[in-house]
C-alpha cells in the first residue's frame, strides 16, 4: 500500500458527462501529481500542485481541470467527456516540490467513456 | 523536453531466468525511480535511485548519472514478476514532473 488513495477505482460513464477523481495524498505530502495512461500514450504528466497552488502543467485538455484543497487532498475533473478520454488516471503525491524526493502512486482509477 | 528510453519492450522469460532491463534519458537527472505496473494496473515503487546502486531481494538497479542511463536486475525470475517496467526521470533543473519511458514488458512462464 503506497499510502496514496484514490477513488472511485472503476468508472463506467457516457459521452458527454462530467466526473470528478478523488486523490488523497501520503501523510505529510504537499505535492500531488496527475497522470493519464492510455493504451497508446503510455502515461503523460496532466498537472501537479504543491500545497494548494498549481505547480506545472503537462498535455492537459482545457476540458479537464483540477485543485488542491486546504487539506492536500485533490481532484481531477473531466467533463464533455469523449471515448478517447478512456483511460487509467493516476494520482501520486511526494512530500516536497518534487526535487529530489520519490513519488508514490495511487492504485489509480479507471474511467470507461460508453 | 526530457527523452526517456527503456530497452527491450518486451522479453519473455523462463521462470529461474536472469534479465536486464535498461532505461536511457537524455539530460541530467535529480530523481529516477523504477516501478512495475503489475497485471491489475497498480503502480509499485522498485527503487528511487538517482545515482549509484540498490538491492532489494531479487532486485537490485544501478544508475549512472554521468552517463545517463540506469539498469534493473531481475534475478531467479518468478511469474509474479510479469508486468511492465516503467523507468521515470525528473530533469535536475526546474519545477518539472517525473516523465516515463514506454515501459518494457516482461512476461515470465513457468
Amino acid at each position: 500500500d503506497s499510502g496514496v488513495t484514490q477513488t472511485p477505482k472503476h468508472l463506467i460513464t457516457a459521452t458527454g458527462q462530467r466526473v470528478t477523481l478523488r486523490c488523497s495524498p501520503r501523510s505529510g505530502d504537499l505535492s500531488v501529481y496527475w497522470y493519464q495512461q492510455s493504451l497508446d500514450q503510455g502515461l503523460q504528466f496532466l498537472i501537479h500542485y504543491y500545497n494548494g497552488e498549481e505547480r506545472a502543467k503537462g498535455n492537459i485538455l482545457e476540458r479537464f481541470s483540477a485543485q488542491q484543497f486546504p487539506d492536500l487532498h485533490s481532484e481531477l475533473n473531466l467533463s464533455s467527456l469523449e471515448l478517447g478520454d478512456s483511460a487509467l488516471y493516476f494520482c501520486a503525491s511526494s512530500a516536497l516540490g518534487g526535487l529530489n524526493t520519490e513519488a508514490f502512486f495511487g492504485q489509480g482509477t479507471r474511467l470507461t467513456v460508453v | 523536453g526530457i527523452q526517456v528510453e527503456q530497452s527491450p519492450p518486451d522479453l519473455i522469460l523462463q521462470e529461474g531466468a536472469n534479465s536486464t532491463l535498461r532505461c536511457n534519458f537524455s539530460d541530467s537527472v535529480n530523481n529516477l525511480q523504477w516501478f512495475h505496473q503489475n497485471p491489475w494496473g497498480q503502480l509499485i515503487n522498485l527503487f528511487y535511485i538517482p545515482s549509484g546502486t540498490k538491492q532489494n531481494g531479487r532486485l537490485s538497479a544501478t544508475t549512472v548519472a554521468t552517463e545517463r542511463y540506469s539498469l534493473l536486475y531481475i534475478s531467479s525470475s518468478q511469474t509474479t514478476d510479469s508486468g511492465v517496467y516503467f523507468c521515470a526521470v525528473r530533469l535536475n533543473s526546474g519545477n518539472t514532473p517525473l516523465v516515463f519511458g514506454k515501459g518494457t514488458r516482461l512476461s515470465v512462464i513457468a
